[in-house]
């Protein structure tokens, strides 16, 4: 079955301890995305990656890394969590990512993350 | 300033009844609108794909609507049921290239028997 996968599905923190989130996809897409939602705001891009190796900043990539070895995966890594990334995180994929080729976007499930 | 702006924020609608989705843009330059559908604590899945030269698209019950001089666009579903009960949100992508994407707040949509 085509998917994104995410790990964890849910995580409690402390202030500081360095986490990771990780993303996977079965589908050979070379575009993945990171995104988090937050009540009330729509949600936003943190990074983004056309390919292997390849990676750029999003609307919100303060306090957020994130690295492309494989085309499969997309990990999203918080070196020092602060409470206020307390939040949804997305992970997405599409075919390539480039405009006008209206490609489908494929979200994960989600990781909900609580930083304390 | 990109923005996507959806109305209402929340609507409360009778099973078997219709209802309309709202959603205004200031997006530049345009390259497609999508309308996804989030369940609750699920990830967005696609509803709808639309360019500028598209005016209409239907998915089944769910058919939206794009009015690129206006900058407007709406989704309408027909006979909803109780699985319909969902956020619906309107994303609207730039063309730098890359597909850059702008997403609205969605509009909640819960359907009662």
């Amino acid at each position: 079955e085509a998917q994104v996968t995410q790990n964890p599905r849910y995580l409690i923190t402390v202030t500081g301890k360095k986490l990771t989130v990780t993303c996977s996809q079965n589908m050979n897409h070379e575009y993945m995305s990171w995104y988090r939602q937050d009540p009330g705001l729509g949600l936003r891009q943190i990074y983004y990656s056309m390919n292997v190796e390849v990676t750029d900043k999003g609307d919100v990539p303060e306090g957020y890394k994130v690295s492309r070895k494989e085309k499969r995966n997309f990990p999203l890594i918080l070196e020092s969590p602060s409470p206020n990334q307390t939040s949804l995180y997305f992970c997405a994929s599409s075919l390539s990512g480039v405009a006008g080729r209206l490609e489908t976007q494929y979200f994960g499930p989600g990781t909900r993350l609580l930083v304390l | 300033k990109n923005q996507v702006e959806q109305s209402p924020q929340s609507l409360i609608i009778l099973e078997g009844k219709n209802c309309t989705l709202q959603c205004n843009y200031t997006v530049s330059p345009f390259s497609n609108l999508r309308w996804y559908k989030q369940d609750t604590g699920r990830g967005p899945v696609s509803l709808t794909i639309m360019t500028f030269s598209e005016n209409t698209k239907s998915n089944g019950r769910y058919t939206a609507t794009l009015d690129a001089d206006t900058k407007q666009s709406s989704l309408h579903i027909t006979a909803s049921q109780l699985s319909d009960s969902a956020s619906y949100i309107c994303v609207v992508s730039v063309d730098w290239g890359y597909q850059k994407v702008t997403f609205g707040t969605g509009t909640k949509l819960q359907v009662i028997p």
